[in-house]
C-alpha cells in the first residue's frame, strides 16, 4: 500500500530562523495533506495540494507539490514559538477511500 | 459547527475493565475514523466507517477491540478487557468523501 515518508523526525531551531519538513514517497501521489498538532492538541488540517508542482502559501508558511507528484515540502520562514508542534504530511489512501495515510510526523521545537 | 465531539477527555481505567470511547461526528460527514497515538508508534488508524459501515478495521489491534457506528451520529471504541499497554490518546475524526479529516480533542486513556 501507498506509504509516505516524512525527514526530519525531529527539529530544534532558534526563533528567527527557517524551518523546512519533507514527505516523499515512492509512488505517485493523488493529493497531500498537511496537518499540525500542537502540545497536548489534536491535528489540525492546514493545507490540500492536488496539482503537480502547486504551491500554496499561508502567511509564513509555504506548501509545494512535486512536479512527480511523489513529494511535498513545508516550508516555514522566520520561525515562532507559536510555530512549535508536530507537523504531518498524509495522502489518500488510494481508490475512492477517504482513508489518509499519515507520515510519521515532523517534530519542531522553537527555542525563544 | 461544533466539530468533532469527544466528551471525555481522559479515562482512567483499571486492567481488566471494560471501557468505551465515544464520539460525534461532524453533522453530514460520512466517513468516521478511529486513531490511536502513543509515543513509540505515532498516529495509527484503527477503524475506520463509510456511511456507518465499517470498511477497514486491519488496524484494530486485537479481539479485545471492537467500534461500531450505530447511526450517522455516534460512533463508540470500545476495549474489553483493557490492559495497560492500551493507554494512549485516541482520536476520532470525520470527513465529507475526500475532504479533509476533521479530528475531536482525543480521550486520553490510563490504564493501571
Amino acid at each position: 500500500g501507498q506509504q509516505v515518508m516524512q525527514i526530519p523526525q525531529y527539529q530544534h531551531v532558534q526563533e528567527g530562523e527557517d524551518f523546512t519538513t519533507y514527505c516523499n514517497s515512492s509512488t505517485t501521489l493523488s493529493n497531500i495533506q498537511w496537518y499540525k498538532q500542537r502540545p497536548g492538541g489534536h491535528p489540525v488540517f492546514l493545507i490540500q495540494l492536488v496539482k503537480s508542482g502547486e504551491v500554496k502559501k499561508q502567511k509564513r508558511l509555504t506548501f509545494q507539490f512535486g512536479e512527480a507528484k511523489k513529494n511535498s515540502s513545508l516550508h516555514i520562514t522566520a520561525t515562532q514559538t507559536t510555530d512549535v508542534g508536530t507537523y504531518f504530511c498524509a495522502t489518500l489512501g488510494g481508490g475512492s477511500q477517504g482513508n489518509l495515510i499519515f507520515g510519521k510526523g515532523t517534530k519542531l521545537s522553537v527555542k525563544p | 459547527d461544533a466539530g468533532v465531539i469527544q466528551s471525555t477527555r481522559h479515562e482512567v481505567t483499571e486492567m481488566g475493565q471494560e471501557v468505551t470511547l465515544r464520539c460525534k461526528p461532524i453533522s453530514g460527514h460520512d466517513y468516521l475514523f478511529w486513531y490511536r497515538q502513543t509515543m513509540m508508534r505515532g498516529l495509527e488508524l484503527l477503524i475506520y466507517f463509510n456511511n456507518n459501515v465499517p470498511i477497514d478495521d486491519s488496524g484494530m489491534p486485537e479481539d479485545r477491540f471492537s467500534a461500531k457506528m450505530p447511526n450517522a451520529s455516534f460512533s463508540t471504541l470500545k476495549i474489553q478487557p483493557s490492559e495497560p499497554r492500551d493507554s494512549a490518546v485516541y482520536f476520532c475524526a470525520s470527513s465529507s468523501g475526500t475532504s479533509p479529516q476533521y479530528f475531536g480533542p482525543g480521550t486520553r486513556l490510563l490504564v493501571l
